[in-house]
């Protein structure tokens, strides 16, 4: 069993939507959250970044953790054909510049 | 503001030969992380520079190696490649561990 999974999708929407992404994981020691987005044959762009439980927004972006499910989620509002990329999370047990364990990436296309 | 630099961008080798992957980091940034993506996956942690030491080690054989530089620069050397070896190799820096960790633009390589 993978630490961290995801649903590799692809997932397609119209534009507009509004986007949920999902992560789930088994070790309870990661504590350290974040997503990034990856255009295609390019590096992984950090996008959200959160310490423990809780919500946190940055313009179209809501990122949650819920550490009793082990769950975390990125929401998209007003989704853009701009975002369609693949969008991966990423946790490590100590801070953020520790090692990172990623998911598998989801697939996003957004159409105009 | 320059961010992480990675050289060369594309690489291709054979079985059996031996190759070295450039990273500068972002200015500021002193911890060099080196991450291998395979198609369709999630990057993998190969392991972490600071201060010219390794400070962490994923599950990778001794064929891969590195190194840093006082300049904060850093290598990645793998030897005896391997079919398996082809994906994009990836270079993340930040500021000790504390800080969140910024992505190069990465370097494919295809063992042939």
């Amino acid at each position: 069993q993978k630490e961290v999974e995801q649903d590799p999708g692809p997932l397609s929407v119209p534009e507009g939507a509004i986007v949920s992404l999902n992560c789930t994981y088994s070790n309870s020691a990661f504590q350290y959250f974040m997503w990034y987005r990856q255009y295609s044959r390019k590096g992984p762009e950090l996008l959200m970044y959160t310490y423990s439980s809780g919500n946190k927004e940055d313009g179209r972006f809501t990122a949650q953790v819920d550490k009793s499910s082990k769950y975390i989620s990125l929401f998209i509002r007003d989704s853009q054909p701009s975002d369609s990329a693949t969008y991966l999370c990423a946790m490590s047990p100590m801070e953020y510049g520790n090692k990172l364990v990623f998911g598998a990436g989801t697939i996003l296309r957004v159409k105009s | 503001d320059a961010g992480v630099t990675q050289s060369p961008t594309h690489l291709i080798k054979t079985r059996g030969q031996q190759v070295t992957l450039r990273c500068s980091p972002k200015s500021g940034h002193d911890t060099v992380s080196w991450y291998q993506q395979a198609l369709g996956q999630g990057p993998q942690f190969i392991f972490q520079y600071y201060e010219e030491e390794e400070r962490q080690r994923g599950n990778f054989p001794d064929r891969f190696s590195g190194h840093q530089f006082p300049n904060y620069s850093s290598e990645l050397n793998v030897n005896a490649l391997l079919l398996g070896d082809s994906a994009l190799y990836l270079c993340a820096s930040s500021l000790d561990r504390k800080e969140t960790q910024y992505f190069g633009p990465g370097t494919r390589l295809l063992v042939l």
